[in-house]
């Protein structure tokens, strides 16, 4: 089956710690992108990547880094610079790293809890 | 700075009740709008995109419409089941904050009781 794996699904970190997200795509896009959703707000994007070797900050990426070695993989490093890291993290790919008129789909996500 | 919102935030019908969900956004230059549907805990699933140019998208049950002009989008459930309680998201990709970007509203959570 077609799609975005992200794992773990659950991930516990205590403070001064940096911990890696996994986003794993098999849909041969070329764009990948990570977002954090807090309760009460709409999803912000951290980072996005259109195509290998490539990729540009979104509005909050700050405490956050990524890297793109393989076009079928995207992941996020939530580093101890991040001072509110609690979140549900969120993957998704589209088709083409330039259409601008395509579709975003999402992984299932990680629920990342400080402790 | 675009802004997106969804109103209302939650919303509770009966089975078998026709019902419309409201998104609207600031900046009407927009390359398209996109429908998505999270249920607790999970990730969003696509319900439907509609680019700028159209007016309107169905699938199935769901019909959506995109007024660009007036900065609005609806989207219409028919018949609704219980299956479809869940969290409903539009999000849109504006012309002017880059092409990779979706501005997403904070989301319906819809409750359709048996």
């Amino acid at each position: 089956d077609g799609g975005i794996t992200q794992s773990p699904k659950y991930l516990f970190r205590k403070e001064g710690q940096n911990v890696t997200l996994s986003c794993e795509q098999n849909l041969n896009h070329d764009a990948m992108y990570w977002y954090r959703q807090d309760p009460g707000q709409g999803l912000r994007l951290i980072y996005y990547s259109q195509i290998v070797n490539d990729f540009q900050k979104g509005d909050i990426a700050e405490g956050y880094s990524v890297s793109r070695e393989k076009k079928e993989s995207f992941p996020l490093t939530v580093t101890s610079a991040q001072k509110n890291p609690t979140a549900f993290y969120l993957c998704a790919s589209s088709p083409e790293g330039l259409a601008i008129y395509n579709e975003q789909f999402f992984g299932p996500g990680t629920r990342l809890t400080v402790l | 700075k675009q802004e997106v919102t969804q109103i209302p935030a939650a919303l509770s019908v009966p089975e078998g009740e026709n019902l419309v969900l409201n998104c609207s956004f600031t900046d009407s230059a927009i390359y398209n709008l996109q429908w998505f549907r999270q249920d607790p805990g999970k990730g969003l699933t696509s319900l439907l995109l509609i680019q700028s140019s159209q007016r309107e998208q169905t699938s199935g049950r769901l019909n959506a419409s995109l007024d660009k002009s007036s900065g609005r989008s609806t989207l219409y459930i028919a018949a609704s089941q219980p299956g479809d309680s869940a969290t409903y998201l539009c999000a849109v990709r504006p012309k002017a904050e880059g092409a990779q970007k979706l501005v997403f509203g904070q989301g319906t959570r819809l409750t359709i009781n048996p």
